[in-house]
């Protein structure tokens, strides 16, 4: 069965730092997603894309965060100049044919971000 | 406001007992709403959505408009079901997008 892939599993940076979270969404998938849930708290949205372009974005998703789709597979979410509170696990979902609003999202496993 | 509320971070119940897994949610409209679990070590995952009114692996959830709720509901709890269980909320946003909002989570204990 196809599963959304995130690479890497775990990152570790320096404030001020940039990192690229890496996805690979299922393959006839249109609708993207990164959520991030900081260390027992809950699972926040931070960006949806559709069509090459940002869908909809949270007020978490300021301008130190960038998502691109530069090959037609891969989804990143850039943080441009990391800080202590960007340590997170964050996760990538897609969604299938037509984004629906019943449409299951699938997510992958996460990669844990930590900010020293 | 949109927001989905767990109230209880831990749930503990011996095998075989009924769980209710509490879910409350805020939001103007029409709700959708989700149950997604997660294992240990695993991604999250789709248990139900409430549109489908499915039951999977036993469990069950009812939309109850008045009271906001979502609970989710299983008879007879099993070791296997032991995961943190989150209740979710499709948002409302500039587009159909399908952004969702998330509760806390509970953590559902089962004890042999």
């Amino acid at each position: 069965e196809p599963e959304v892939t995130q690479t890497p599993s775990h990152q570790v940076t320096q404030m001020g730092q940039e990192v690229i979270l890496r996805c690979v969404p299922i393959s006839n998938h249109l609708y993207f997603y990164w959520y991030r849930q900081i260390l027992g708290q809950k699972v926040e949205f931070l960006v949806s894309f559709y069509n090459n372009e940002i869908s909809e974005k949270s007020e978490i998703f300021d301008d130190q965060f960038s998502v691109e789709r530069p090959d037609g597979s891969n989804f990143t979410l850039k943080i441009r100049s990391t800080k202590l509170e960007d340590s997170a696990m964050y996760f990538c979902a897609s969604s299938g044919l037509s984004g629906r609003r019943y449409n299951e999202q699938f997510f992958g496993p996460g990669t844990r971000l930590t900010v020293l | 406001a949109q927001r989905v509320t767990q109230p209880e971070k831990l749930l503990s119940v011996f095998k075989g007992a009924p769980v209710e897994l509490k879910c409350n949610y805020s939001y103007s409209g029409s709700p959708e709403l989700f149950w997604y679990v997660q294992y240990s070590r695993q991604r999250l995952q789709l248990l139900l959505r409430h549109i489908s009114r499915e039951s999977i692996k036993g469990f069950t959830a009812d939309l109850n408009k008045g009271e906001t709720s979502f609970h989710l509901k299983k008879p007879f709890a099993q070791e296997e079901d032991s995961a943190m269980y989150y209740c979710a909320l499709y948002g409302h946003g500039s587009g159909n997008t399908g952004k969702l909002i998330f509760g806390q989570g509970t953590t559902l204990q089962v004890k042999p």
